[in-house]
């Protein structure tokens, strides 16, 4: 059973904190890493999909790294907003079994 | 470009009813994947369909099944229905599946009393 941990379960901070999660997971046959934000009453959006080792990628004040050799990827927001309060997901796929597996994901509150 | 569209977004059954869940991917994409959200549990995968072949089936009883059309659109049948079953199906499409993002739909908020 492959497994995917997402720490910290939850976060609290204020407009312009920087902040980052982490996601791990097993570090053999890796495949891809995936990251998506869940606003409340949204659907998930697509964020980022990893597949090299030291990959990292940005899009505006987010951005993420990978370390498939670890089992390991963390996601920085830096300078929170109100709007950034989302519950962040990620989900792991390898080689065998080709099918996402979801961490429980890390819900963030960003107050102003 | 339409997004992942599904329907019905609420439903209510009752125990031993049946239901049937649909989903219309975004043009062009030929991946369909089902997931279920219950309470405190992450994302749990359901299947995948693929160029109407059912690619990846998750841990679920045979009492969840689906199916995928020559449109891509799929749908997603859940016979004689449990209290656990209550939870809200996401659907979510991709050009691939693997490392193509997923698109969500709504996703469907099933009541099952």
């Amino acid at each position: 059973i492959l497994n995917v941990e997402q720490s910290p379960q939850s976060l609290h901070v204020q407009e312009g904190d920087s902040t980052n999660f982490t996601c791990s997971f097993p570090s053999s046959n890796f495949y891809a890493l995936h990251w998506y934000r869940w606003e409340t009453a949204k659907s998930p959006e697509a964020l980022f999909v990893m597949t090299l080792n030291g990959d990292e990628k940005k899009k505006g004040r987010i951005s993420a790294t990978l370390n498939t050799k670890e089992g390991y990827s963390y996601l920085y927001i830096k300078g929170s907003q109100p709007e950034d309060s989302a519950t962040y997901l990620c989900a792991f796929i390898n080689t065998g079994f080709q099918k996402l597996v979801f961490g429980t994901g890390t819900r963030l509150l960003v107050s102003p | 470009k339409a997004g992942v569209t599904q329907t019905p977004r609420y439903l209510i059954k009752t125990r031993g009813q049946q239901v049937t869940l649909s989903c219309s991917p975004i043009s062009g994409h030929r991946s369909v994947s089902w997931y279920q959200q219950t309470p405190g549990q992450g994302l749990q995968f359901l299947f995948e369909y693929f160029s109407e072949t059912q690619r990846n089936k998750g841990n679920f009883p045979g009492r969840f099944s689906g199916r995928q059309f020559s449109n891509s659109r799929s749908e997603m049948n859940v016979s004689t229905l449990e209290l656990g079953d209550s939870a809200l199906y996401l659907c979510a499409s991709s050009f691939s599946g693997g490392n193509s993002p997923l698109h969500f739909g709504n996703g469907t908020r099933l009541t099952v009393t």
